[in-house]
């Protein structure tokens, strides 16, 4: 089924650890972007991308870091985990044009740093 | 910075009953898009309806539809004939229409309990 592939849905990391969170989509779509979800927060941006090779920050990068090699993927590396990154973190794709386009979302990954 | 209000963090309607919940946004742009969407249980975010800013008319979808106020910048949602599955958390989203990196932005969400 095409669509947003989030892998993995549940993990559970001690603090200092780093992992990847990988992401996949199969839409072609050039805009990707990785949303964290709080309770009582919303959903809010860390970084986002507009196609191969290029990524920016969004409102709580720090802490993360990302790279997209190719439109397919968009990996959200956390560098050294940290009890505040347990969260709820989404993959999301659209189309960039004409703007119309919400967004796909994957499944979601539920994190938390011990 | 545009911003999405939603000043409801909770809601209870009756089965069968018509709810609407809120949102407003502060923008200076003319042209964007506003969408709502559904988080249930399962935490898959499901777009449940969009509306283009030049557009006057306002957009349905089935019992969804939304009441768009453009001058006072309110982007309400409507749900006829409540049913069970449309218990969730609903998240307003607005998006720029100028260039091609303009992000999503989400309000906080209000959760939307079904009585039976």
């Amino acid at each position: 089924n095409a669509g947003v592939t989030q892998t993995p849905k549940f993990q559970v990391l001690k603090t200092g650890q780093s992992m990847t969170l990988q992401c996949a989509q199969d839409m072609n779509h050039e805009y990707m972007s990785w949303y964290r979800q709080d309770p009582g927060m919303g959903l809010r941006l860390i970084h986002y991308s507009v196609g191969a090779g290029i990524t920016d920050q969004g409102e709580v990068p720090n802490g993360y870091n990302v790279s997209r090699s190719t439109t397919e993927d968009f990996p959200l590396r956390l560098l050294s985990a940290a009890p505040s990154q347990t969260s709820v973190y989404f993959c999301a794709s659209s189309y960039s044009k004409p703007g119309y386009y919400g967004y796909t979302f994957g499944s979601g990954t539920r994190l938390t740093v011990v | 910075a545009q911003t999405v209000t939603q000043s409801q963090p909770e809601m209870s309607v009756q089965e069968a009953e018509t709810v609407t919940l809120s949102c407003t946004y502060d923008t200076s742009e003319s042209d964007y898009y506003l969408f709502w969407y559904k988080q249930p249980p399962s935490r898959q975010m499901i777009l449940v309806i969009r509306q283009e800013a030049y557009k006057q008319q306002n957009a349905t979808e089935n019992r969804f539809s939304v009441n768009f106020q453009k001058a006072a910048k309110s982007f309400s949602l409507k749900i006829s004939d409540s049913q069970l599955g449309d218990a969730a958390m609903y998240f307003c989203a607005y998006r720029s229409a100028r260039g091609r990196d303009d992000k999503i932005i989400f309000g906080k969400g209000t959760r939307l309990h079904i009585l039976p």
